[in-house]
């Protein structure tokens, strides 16, 4: 069955810090996706990225930027230069291609707190 | 263009009540999806509707749990015999068709359900 650890329920950082937020994955399927959502405190979850198992390289959007490393099964999301509108919790998620719905399993969240 | 919307945002019921929650997807999207998210955890699978094909009910909790969904369009999530557990936020999501390559699922702000 499949699952998703982050293992960081709360993060910390000071408004310019970069920070790193973890994601750990198991799976049997070889094919599979990742995603990212972010959940502000408004409470709507909003999609982030969707990486898919057989494309590892890595990926940079602005301040983010995301890890693949399947060696390791992480799927880590970096944040440079952080805002206090990062401030949000971050959840990891995975759906596996051999699922015909491709549910989402999700990790339990890290809550990112950024202070000014 | 309009993203998914849910109703009620908000729900106070009492224990032992029925009731029903809405979901209307992102237009042309086939597959809908609920989940259940415990306050301070992440999202549980509940169920999965996708065109014509039988829902995937393997997420649903216990039988007092049952959702429809009217063709492509709207669904409702219906809970009978409120318990104090099943107090969470719902979050209903759609997508494009799973496994084509565009299946990011897009979530809606939830309906914040509190038995008493």
């Amino acid at each position: 069955a499949q699952k998703v650890t982050q293992a960081q329920t709360e993060i910390s950082v000071v408004e310019k810090e970069d920070v790193t937020l973890d994601c750990v994955y198991e799976t049997r399927d070889t094919t599979y996706y990742l995603f990212w959502y972010k959940q502000p405190p408004s409470g709507e979850l909003v999609f982030l990225i969707r990486r898919n198992s057989f494309d590892e390289q890595n990926e940079i959007s602005g301040r983010y930027s995301w890890n693949f490393q399947k060696s390791t099964s992480s799927f880590n999301f970096t944040i440079t230069a952080s805002q206090v509108v990062d401030s949000a919790v971050y959840f990891c998620a995975l759906s596996e291609a051999n699922n015909a719905g491709n549910m989402l399993t999700f990790g339990g969240g890290t809550r990112l707190m950024v202070k000014p | 263009g309009a993203g998914v919307s849910q109703s009620p945002s908000n729900k106070v019921t009492e224990k032992g009540k029925d009731v029903e929650l809405r979901c209307d997807p992102i237009s042309g999207h086939t597959a809908l999806y609920w989940y259940r998210q415990r306050l301070g955890q992440g999202l549980e699978f509940l169920i999965y509707f996708q065109g014509n094909s039988a829902p995937d009910k393997s997420g649903l909790p216990s039988d007092r749990f049952s959702a429809e969904r009217t063709g492509e369009s709207v669904s409702t999530l219906t809970i009978q015999r409120t318990q104090q557990e099943d107090s969470a936020v719902y979050l209903c999501a759609s997508s494009l068709v799973p496994g084509q390559g565009k299946d990011e699922q897009y979530f809606g702000p939830g309906t914040r359900l509190t038995v008493t």
